[in-house]
C-alpha cells in the first residue's frame, strides 16, 4: 500500500468533459507534485506546490488547473483535454521542496481521452 | 530536458543473477536517487546517494557514484522475479526548490 492515495484509478472522458483528479497524503509533507507519464517514458513534472502555494508550473497548458486546498490534498482539474493528454498522472509528495528530497508517489490515475 | 540517461534500456536475466544498470548525467548534482516502478504502479524510492558519497548499500542494492565521470550504477544482487520493473535514476541540483530530473529508465525482466 502506498502512503499517497490517488483517485480515481482510471478515468475515461470526452474532450468536452470537466473532471478532477485527487491526491491525498497524511505524512505531514509540505511539498506535493503532479507528474504526467506516457508509456515506457519517465515521469514529466507538471506542477509543484510548496506549503500550499504553487511553486513550479512547467509551462503546462491551461486545460490543466491544479489546486491545493490544504496541506494534505492536491487536485488537478481537467477541462477540454486532447487525445494526446491520455497518460498516467502521478501525484507525489516530499517532506519539503528542499534540495533533492526523496519523493513518495501514489499509484496514479490512468486517464484516457476519447 | 532530461539529465539522466540509463543504460541499458532493457535487461533480461534469470533469477539468482545480478543486474547492473547505469545512469549518466550532464551537470553537477547534489544527490542522485534511484526509483523502481512496477507495471501499472507509482514509483518507489529505493536509495539516495549524495555527491560526496561513492558507494551505498541497502539490502540487495548497491549504488555507486562517480562524480568525475558523472555516472552512477545500481547493482541488484541475487535477483528475484519480483524485481521485474522499470528503474529510473533521478538527479537533484544544488538550488533549493528545483525539481528532480528523471532519466529514461531501464526495464528489468527477471525470469524464474
Amino acid at each position: 500500500d502506498t502512503e499517497v492515495t490517488q483517485t480515481p484509478k482510471h478515468l475515461v472522458m470526452g474532450m468536452t468533459n470537466k473532471k478532477s483528479l485527487k491526491c491525498e497524503q497524511h505524512m505531514g509533507h509540505r511539498a506535493m507534485y503532479w507528474y504526467k507519464q506516457k508509456a515506457k517514458k519517465p515521469p514529466e513534472l507538471m506542477f509543484v506546490y510548496s506549503y500550499e502555494k504553487l511553486s513550479i508550473n512547467e509551462s503546462v497548458p491551461s486545460r490543466f488547473s491544479p489546486e491545493c486546498p490544504n496541506s494534505s490534498l492536491l487536485n488537478l482539474h481537467l477541462h477540454a483535454l486532447q487525445p494526446e493528454d491520455s497518460a498516467l498522472y502521478l501525484c507525489a509528495s516530499s517532506q519539503e521542496q528542499g534540495v533533492g528530497q526523496p519523493q513518495h508517489f501514489g499509484d496514479g490515475t490512468r486517464l484516457s481521452i476519447l | 530536458s532530461q539529465q539522466g540517461e540509463e543504460d541499458p534500456q532493457a535487461l533480461s536475466i534469470q533469477e539468482g543473477e545480478n543486474a547492473t544498470m547505469n545512469c549518466s548525467y550532464k551537470t553537477s548534482i547534489n544527490n542522485l536517487q534511484w526509483y523502481r516502478q512496477n507495471s501499472g504502479r507509482g514509483l518507489v524510492h529505493l536509495i539516495l546517494i549524495r555527491s560526496n558519497e561513492r558507494e551505498k548499500h541497502s539490502g540487495r542494492l548497491r549504488v555507486t557514484l562517480d562524480t568525475s565521470k558523472k555516472s552512477s550504477s545500481l547493482l541488484i544482487t541475487a535477483s528475484r522475479a519480483a524485481d521485474t520493473a522499470s528503474y529510473f535514476c533521478a538527479t537533484a541540483g544544488f538550488q533549493a526548490g528545483t525539481a528532480l530530473i528523471f532519466g529514461k529508465g531501464t526495464t528489468l525482466s527477471v525470469s524464474s
